[in-house]
C-alpha cells in the first residue's frame, strides 16, 4: 500500500499552563498502556502506565485517564515547564501472551515560555 | 541502577552490508524487545525475547534477526542493509510478563548509504 509520513499532531502551550495529550486505541483487549516521553535524539523515556482495571493514576505532575468505553486515553501535565517539549507516545499491550507494544502517532508538545 | 544500554549510538553502512546490534538490559529483566523508529512509520515492533527465546515477531523481512544470551543480553542483526533501513534502532527492557513496565534505551542511529 502507499507509504505516507506520519503527521504527528501538535501542542503548544504557555509555560505554566495545564497541557492535555490524548490517545484514541482500536483493541479493547488491550489492558495494560504506558505513556512515555521522547526528546529530540533521544529513546523513549517512561512517563506513567496504567492498567485497564483502573480509570485514573497519577504521578508527579502528571495523570492519566483512561476511558475504557470510549477507548480513549489522556496524558495531562500540570504547570508545564519548557523541559517538558518533546514527543509523547500512548503505547498499550494486548494483554496476556503479547508482549508487543503498540504505539500511537504521537503529539509533539511545544511550550512556549 | 543502569538503565538500558545500547551500542553503537551511531553508524554507519553501506547498502549490502550486514550490522549487529547490542542491547545490555537493566539488571534483573530478562525480557528484551526491539523496535524500529523512522519519520514515516513511526515505532514498530521487531521482536521480543525471554530467556534466550524469541516470544514475538513484527512484521519484518527475514533480513532482520536477532538472539539473546543466557545473561538476558540481546543482539539484532540486519543483513544485506537497504536504504530503507535507515532508521533508530530502539531495544527495551522488563522483567518479565506483561504488564510489566518496559523502559527503552537511548537507541543506535542507524545510516545507511
Amino acid at each position: 500500500g502507499e507509504s505516507v509520513g506520519l503527521h504527528l499532531p501538535t501542542l503548544s502551550v504557555q509555560e505554566g499552563d495545564n497541557s492535555i495529550i490524548n490517545c484514541a486505541y482500536s483493541n479493547s483487549a488491550s489492558d495494560y498502556f504506558i505513556w512515555y516521553k521522547q526528546e529530540s535524539g533521544k529513546g523513549p523515556q517512561f512517563i506513567i502506565d496504567i492498567r485497564s482495571n483502573m480509570d485514573k493514576r497519577q504521578g508527579q505532575r502528571v495523570t492519566v485517564l483512561l476511558n475504557k468505553t470510549v477507548k480513549h486515553l489522556s496524558l495531562q501535565i500540570a504547570a508545564t515547564q519548557p523541559g517538558d517539549s518533546a514527543v509523547y507516545f500512548c503505547a498499550g499491550l494486548p494483554g496476556a501472551g503479547s508482549y508487543q507494544l503498540t504505539f500511537g502517532k504521537g503529539t509533539k508538545l511545544s511550550v512556549i515560555p | 541502577k543502569a538503565g538500558v544500554t545500547q551500542t553503537p549510538r551511531y553508524l554507519i553502512k553501506t547498502r549490502g552490508q550486514q550490522v549487529t546490534l547490542s542491547c545490555s538490559p537493566i539488571s534483573g529483566h530478562r525480557s528484551v524487545s526491539w523496535y524500529q523508529q523512522t519519520p514515516g512509520q513511526g515505532l514498530q515492533f521487531l521482536f521480543e525475547y525471554f530467556s534466550e527465546t524469541q516470544r514475538n515477531k513484527g512484521n519484518f523481512p527475514g533480513r532482520f534477526s536477532g538472539r539473546q544470551f543466557s545473561n538476558s543480553r540481546s543482539e539484532m542483526n540486519v543483513s544485506t542493509l537497504e536504504l530503507g533501513d535507515s532508521a533508530l534502532y530502539l531495544c527495551a527492557s522488563s522483567l518479565s510478563s506483561t504488564g510489566n513496565t518496559i523502559y527503552f534505551g537511548e537507541g543506535s542511529w542507524l545510516t545507511v548509504v
